[in-house]
This record gives structure tokens, C-alpha cells and sequence, in this order.
């Protein structure tokens, strides 16, 4: 059962505009839902978090909304830079920690 | 400053053999935990320690074994490797509610 999901394998996006990212989930005992960024031959990196008893956490360009009624979390990047290109995954951990499928963010300058 | 570290690198074993991939962190996690990455699949959860003496099943635990006789070390087996196997392999510890991963291990049985 595939508990964290990503729906869009890839996404494209010019270089100064938002990127968004999405992720939905279907256990409601997560307590914290994250981002990692993913180069290729690289394990992948923490980004940014957010706990089940927020609905925005922002870092810098990166801010992470959560809709608990909706399972459904979103990471925004503004604005997006060529350096961003990499996979990201949504993950979310209870016990454990789970992840998504991944999406593959292309920025074309 | 280490912080996770695999090995080894890369890895060709034949259908039948065995092997153990190592890791070991040095940030005093009690969390570890192993992930296997395959195209379309995203990282799946293979087993996972919530301390010394504690091992727990993920979400693909069949045909590994794991064992966690330290905090530092939680090396994952395979007793009998299969092509289903191929895949690369994340070790990870984490302190809530960040993981910090290794580099990773690229495993091939042929």
C-alpha cells in the first residue's frame, strides 16, 4: 500500500518562475511531512518540513503548505532556479518514515 | 564529520549468493533504516530500527535480514540474492524528523 503518493512523475519550469510540487498521503497518524531533494549518484538531502499541527512552513525560496482535510501537502519553490533541477521527494513519518514516487524538476534558464 | 556512510559503493553478485551491506552513522541516531530506490518507485522502506536490539519490517522486507547490535551500525543481508534484488540501496538515520542518508549502494545480481 503505497501510503505517500506523487502523481507527476516530472515537471518543467523557466528559470524566475514557481515551481510547484505535490504530494498526497492517506494515513492521518503522520505527524511530519517533508521534502528531500535528490541528485543523481547522491543520496537525497533534507529541504524542508513541516509538522501535522501547521499548514505553512517557508525557508528562504521553499515553503511547504499542508491541508490535512485533503492529505495533501505542496512544496513551492520561488523563484526557481537551474541549480533546483533534481528529484524531490515527499516523505511522511509516523513510526516510520515513508516516501513518494518522486518528481523530476527540470529549470530551463 | 562523517554522518552516514555505506559500503561499499557498488556490487555484482550472482542469483544465489550472499552479501551484506554495511552501514554506519556517527551522529548517535537512535533511528536507522534502509531504503531500496527503483525507477517509478520512489525509495521503499525495507526495515528500520528504532534503537540497539530493535529491528521493525518496512514496507518490502522479504529476502533481507537486518540486525542492530549497536547504535552505530545496522548492516542489512541478503541471504540468497535474486535479479528482483537489483536496485540501489539508502541507509539512513534520523533524528526526528530529519533523515540523513548515505550515499548509497548499487547493487546488480545477475
Amino acid at each position: 500500500d503505497q501510503q505517500v503518493k506523487q502523481n507527476s512523475p516530472s515537471l518543467s519550469v523557466q528559470e524566475g518562475r514557481i515551481s510547484i510540487l505535490n504530494c498526497d498521503y492517506t494515513n492521518s497518524m503522520f505527524d511530519y511531512f517533508l521534502w528531500y531533494k535528490k541528485y543523481p549518484a547522491e543520496g537525497p538531502t533534507f529541504l524542508i518540513s513541516i509538522s501535522s499541527i501547521k499548514d505553512k512552513n517557508e525557508d528562504g525560496r521553499f515553503t511547504v503548505f499542508l491541508n490535512k482535510s485533503a492529505k495533501h501537502l505542496s512544496l513551492h519553490i520561488v523563484p526557481s532556479q537551474p541549480g533546483d533541477s533534481a528529484v524531490y521527494f515527499c516523505a511522511a513519518s509516523d513510526r516510520d518514515m515513508r516516501f513518494g514516487a518522486g518528481t523530476r524538476l527540470t529549470v530551463k534558464p | 564529520n562523517a554522518g552516514v556512510t555505506q559500503t561499499p559503493k557498488f556490487q555484482v553478485l550472482k542469483t544465489g549468493q550472499s552479501m551484506t551491506l554495511q552501514c554506519a552513522q556517527d551522529m548517535n541516531h537512535e533511528y536507522m533504516s534502509w531504503y531500496r530506490q527503483d525507477p517509478g518507485m520512489g525509495l521503499r522502506l525495507i526495515h528500520y530500527s528504532v534503537g540497539a536490539g530493535i529491528t521493525d519490517q518496512g514496507e518490502v522486507p522479504n529476502g533481507y535480514n537486518v540486525s542492530r547490535s549497536t547504535t552505530e551500525d545496522f548492516p542489512l543481508r541478503l541471504l540468497s540474492a535474486a535479479p528482483s534484488q537489483t536496485s540501489v540501496y539508502f541507509c539512513a538515520s534520523a533524528r526526528e524528523p530529519e533523515a540523513f542518508f548515505g550515499q548509497g549502494t548499487r547493487l546488480t545480481v545477475v
